[in-house]
């Protein structure tokens, strides 16, 4: 019973360049959200996806950033052009349908880091 | 503007005596809260959920909440060296489940 699959782990960008993260539900879930940890900071929520859905997307920078969660296959958070600042470990979350919606699991995060 | 905060820590005990890690909440319409337990360089651990006023209890780990004060507690019992990490409040409400963290409570367990 696999959990929440995410990788790379590790990517390192030089700035200006794209960042792809992918994630991969647990098996039966159907709900995905994104958050960021920046050094020396909280998890922050950017972004809840169903499929082909964006739910809410409060919490994403409004240039740069972009999600999505296809009919089939994983969901991608995508970086254009990424600066310094953008280093820090990406967390994908997943939850079942229903009402255990609530209780998110943490995929092992993708640490990106920008040079 | 949600805001989870969290007593920052860090927080030393010794082995066997209990934690305790605290959190407070601004927004009266969260619902639900959890507790999560991440290791350096790891993802966070879900460890416990509480969606109702009082005390829920799971082995050594106990949850409290009251929602009047807007408070959310954690009580780790007879903690050991292994407890020791980093421990994140979070918060949801709505519909839309999106979790608010606080910043996350550092505890050390001294053998």
């Amino acid at each position: 019973n696999a959990g929440v699959m995410q990788n790379p782990r590790h990517l390192v960008r030089r700035r200006g360049q794209e960042a792809r993260l992918r994630c991969s539900p647990m098996k039966g879930h159907s709900h995905v959200y994104w958050y960021r940890q920046l050094p020396e900071e909280g998890l922050k929520f950017m972004v809840y996806l169903q499929k082909e859905n964006i739910i809410d997307e409060s919490g994403m920078p409004k240039e740069r950033f972009s999600a999505e969660f296809p009919k089939e296959g994983p969901s991608i958070l995508r970086i254009q052009q990424v600066v310094r600042g953008d280093s820090a470990a990406y967390f994908c979350a997943s939850s079942p349908p229903g009402r255990a919606r609530e209780t998110q699991y943490f995929g092992p995060g993708t640490r990106l880091l920008v040079l | 503007q949600k805001e989870v905060e969290q007593n920052s820590g860090p927080l030393s005990v010794p082995e066997g005596a209990i934690a305790s890690l605290n959190c407070t909440y601004s927004d009266r319409g969260s619902q639900s809260f959890f507790w999560y337990r991440q290791y350096s360089g790891k993802s966070p651990e879900l460890i416990m959920s509480i969606y109702s006023n009082g005390d829920k209890e799971d082995g050594r780990f106990t949850a409290q909440l009251n929602k009047a004060s807007q408070y959310v507690s954690l009580l780790i019992r007879d903690s050991q060296p292994s407890d020791s990490a980093t421990y994140l409040c979070g918060g949801s409400g709505g519909s839309n489940y999106k979790l608010t963290f606080g910043k996350g409570t550092l505890l050390t367990v001294n053998p």
